[in-house]
């Protein structure tokens, strides 16, 4: 699993709170990125990290920020959470393989804001 | 990226090989074939990827056709733990670039084991 967690794993909370959600990583991985995942839509890409102090916006960004002081630490925070923002939440990281990449997942946040 | 294509549903019987296809005719030369799965209210899991050369790990092999134009994913004895949807994956990455591009997942084959 890559040494990959994901805080908190469920949350419920109402239209228009912040909410913060935090992957952890042990391993020291360089990559780390933010999905979504809604039916019908698969994975998503919501942000993405390539080090400390280093991000990027994905293809779905607005209404989410994240941050990364420290190497272990990606944080996604939802500024005033939506309705549409309900979704189940992965974590992952990239590790450099013999050839390519492979990309591994932490066990998800299920998000419901009512 | 490549655009991929694989069947909705698949079903297979427990002992037996699942053998789930995926289509990639636009792949380009330094693209590889990535497998997912994802077992459901789990994260996705990574099975095996490939460049041009046949794959074998643990978990599966991984055939491409000469031309790359096409993929099967085998497993070779299917366990009802094997149900899960899988995702066929067409990107470009090297050790060199250092890129941090990310995997678009879509909609996959839905491999269901049966006993």
């Amino acid at each position: 699993d890559a040494g990959i967690t994901q805080s908190p794993r469920h949350k419920v909370t109402e239209t228009g709170t912040p909410v913060t959600l935090r992957c952890h990583q042990t391993e020291n991985h360089r990559y780390m990125y933010w999905y979504r995942q809604d039916p019908g839509h698969g994975l998503r890409l919501i942000h993405y990290s390539y080090g400390v102090k280093d991000t990027d916006k994905g293809e779905v960004s607005d209404g989410y920020s994240v941050s990364r002081s420290k190497t272990e630490d990606f944080l996604l925070t939802l500024e005033s959470a939506t309705s549409s923002q309900t979704s189940v939440y992965f974590c992952a990281i990239k590790e450099l393989a013999s050839e390519g990449y492979e990309q591994f997942f932490g066990p998800g946040t299920r998000l419901t804001v009512l | 990226d490549a655009k991929t294509t694989q069947p909705p549903s698949m079903d297979c019987a427990e002992g037996r090989a699942a053998n789930l296809p995926c289509n990639h005719s636009t792949i380009s030369g330094n693209e590889y074939v990535y497998w997912y799965r994802q077992i459901h209210s789990q994260g996705p899991q990574y099975i095996i990827h490939g460049l041009k050369n046949n794959e074998t790990n643990e978990m599966a092999s991984l055939i491409i056709t000469e031309d790359r134009k096409s993929s099967t994913l085998i497993l070779p004895h299917a366990t009802l733990r094997d149900t899960a949807v899988y995702y066929c994956i067409v990107r470009a990455d090297t050790i060199s670039s250092g890129s941090a591009r990310q995997l678009t997942f879509g909609s996959g084959t839905q491999l269901t084991v049966l006993p």
